[in-house]
């Protein structure tokens, strides 16, 4: 599988903290995409950052990507209850842009 | 905004059934995808296309078929049920340039009695 792998799988922070989660993979990529995935519902895109990128800002969401240590690394600071969620990246690896997912990283933020 | 819609949200079929999913976007994009996803196993592709009439086998097609007779509408059908296609399935669409999200509905969660 190429699929990218979270660290970590859990995390538990108050409000107002930052929350850093890791994704490393194994393949030459075309670009990597975070996305998040409130409770039961569809997955939402936050950032896609190709594989010339090293770093790439939304809001309060700071992606970087290393390309020579395969790994990328999404950071989300001044956390909000809201952003209680799963957290994914997937790969795209190929020129339909099909995507490998990792299990992904819980996060809970609480007030 | 993109709206990527799935039929049902939840569906309750017997063993052996014929079921079909039904998923329609509406911002005239290309590919369309079909997920499944189970816990601690992320999202594993069943099927994407890339056109009308076309398809491709994703990572775990096997106990699945999928129709796309016109742009907007991609449907997974399970031609034969069975208790291990119990899961969360997601539809995804996205425009055929490859530095391209994808834009998933909301997720159909199918059980199989």
């Amino acid at each position: 599988s190429q699929q990218g792998e979270e660290d970590p799988q859990a995390l538990s922070i108050q409000e107002g903290e930052n929350a850093t989660m890791n994704c490393s993979y194994k393949t030459s990529i075309n670009n990597l995409q975070w996305y998040r995935q409130n409770s039961g519902r569809g997955l939402v895109h936050l950032i896609l950052i190709r594989s010339n990128e090293r770093e790439k800002h939304s809001g309060r969401l700071r992606v970087t990507l290393d390309t020579s240590k395969k790994s990328s690394s999404l950071l989300i600071t001044a956390s909000r209850a809201a952003d209680t969620a799963s957290y994914f990246c997937a790969l795209s690896t190929d020129s339909w842009g099909k995507l490998q997912f990792g299990a992904g990283t819980q996060v809970v933020v609480t007030p | 905004d993109v709206k990527v819609t799935q039929s049902s949200r939840y569906l309750v079929k017997r063993t052996g059934e014929k079921v079909f999913l039904e998923c329609v976007q509406d911002m005239d994009h290309e590919n369309m995808f079909w997920y499944r996803q189970d816990p601690g196993l992320g999202l594993r592709l069943i099927y994407f296309s890339y056109d009308v009439k076309m398809k491709e086998k994703g990572d775990i097609p096997e106990g699945y078929s999928v129709s796309r007779e016109k742009k907007e509408r991609f449907s997974l059908i399970l031609e034969s049920a069975s208790t291990n296609q119990t899961s969360m399935y997601l539809c995804a669409s996205k425009r055929i340039l490859s530095n391209q999200p994808q834009h998933f509905g909301d997720g159909t969660r199918l059980s199989i009695l």
